[in-house]
């Protein structure tokens, strides 16, 4: 079964730091590339960040730019956001998600909450 | 950066009904265009990709046209379990950017 799994949620305060991790399994990790999108309570969603399969393409939304790192180890089948200077408005749940039989996001993880607050 | 723009906002209808939703790109997305459905509680599910094609497992019920800036998801005749909300997503370039969503609600 084609699964994505995210961890490492949890409350933070503003500034504070917090490693999101993605454990993928059921499928070639290491030819697809991956996103995190995020969602604010009560909100839509917002794509944060991509990497492609050989991490050699990265892309941020501007709302994280120079804050949040996303990386892959595709020996261990997982991906990663590393959020820095966090602020009260990253308060949301953290999504990976990739396209795997489409060009669209077509396999979601179930969702990690992340919460900024002092 | 491209704007998805979807309305409305909010959709109130009754079961068996035909739903329109529409999704407008402040610049062309040709047909990069992607329709989701997301229940309270849960993540995402992908309905339709590339404007018009639909995910595996997906209902005839949901069809996609448009091309350009204009897109359109329609739902068919409305089941208990479409009741949702939808969100499209261009996919013309790697900033996968979302509109904010229309739900679809029990009138």
């Amino acid at each position: 079964e084609v699964q994505l799994v995210e961890s490492g949620g949890g409350l933070v305060q503003p500034g504070g730091s917090l490693r999101l991790s993605c454990a993928a399994s059921g499928f070639t990790f290491s030819s697809y590339s991956m996103n995190w999108v995020r969602q604010a309570p009560g909100k839509g969603l917002e794509w944060v960040s991509y990497i492609s399969s050989s991490s050699s393409t990265i892309y941020y939304a501007d709302s994280v730019k120079g804050r949040f790192t996303i990386s892959r180890d595709n020996a261990k089948n997982s991906l990663y956001l590393q959020m820095n200077s966090l602020r009260d408005e990253d308060t949301a749940v953290y999504y990976c998600a990739s396209a795997y039989n489409t060009d669209a996001f077509d396999i979601w993880g179930q969702g990690t909450m992340v919460t900024v607050s002092s | 950066e491209i704007v998805l723009t979807q309305s409305p906002a909010t959709l109130s209808l009754s079961p068996g009904e035909r739903a329109t939703l529409s999704c407008r790109a402040s610049q062309s997305v040709s047909s990069y265009l992607a329709w989701y459905q997301q229940k309270p509680g849960q993540a995402p599910r992908l309905l339709i990709y590339d404007a018009s094609n639909r995910a595996t497992g997906i209902p005839a019920r949901f069809s996609g046209s448009g091309s350009g800036t204009d897109f359109t998801l329609t739902i068919s005749s409305l089941e208990p379990e479409d009741f949702a909300v939808y969100y499209c997503q261009q996919r013309s370039n790697w900033l996968g950017t979302f509109g904010q969503g229309t739900k679809v609600e029990i009138k």
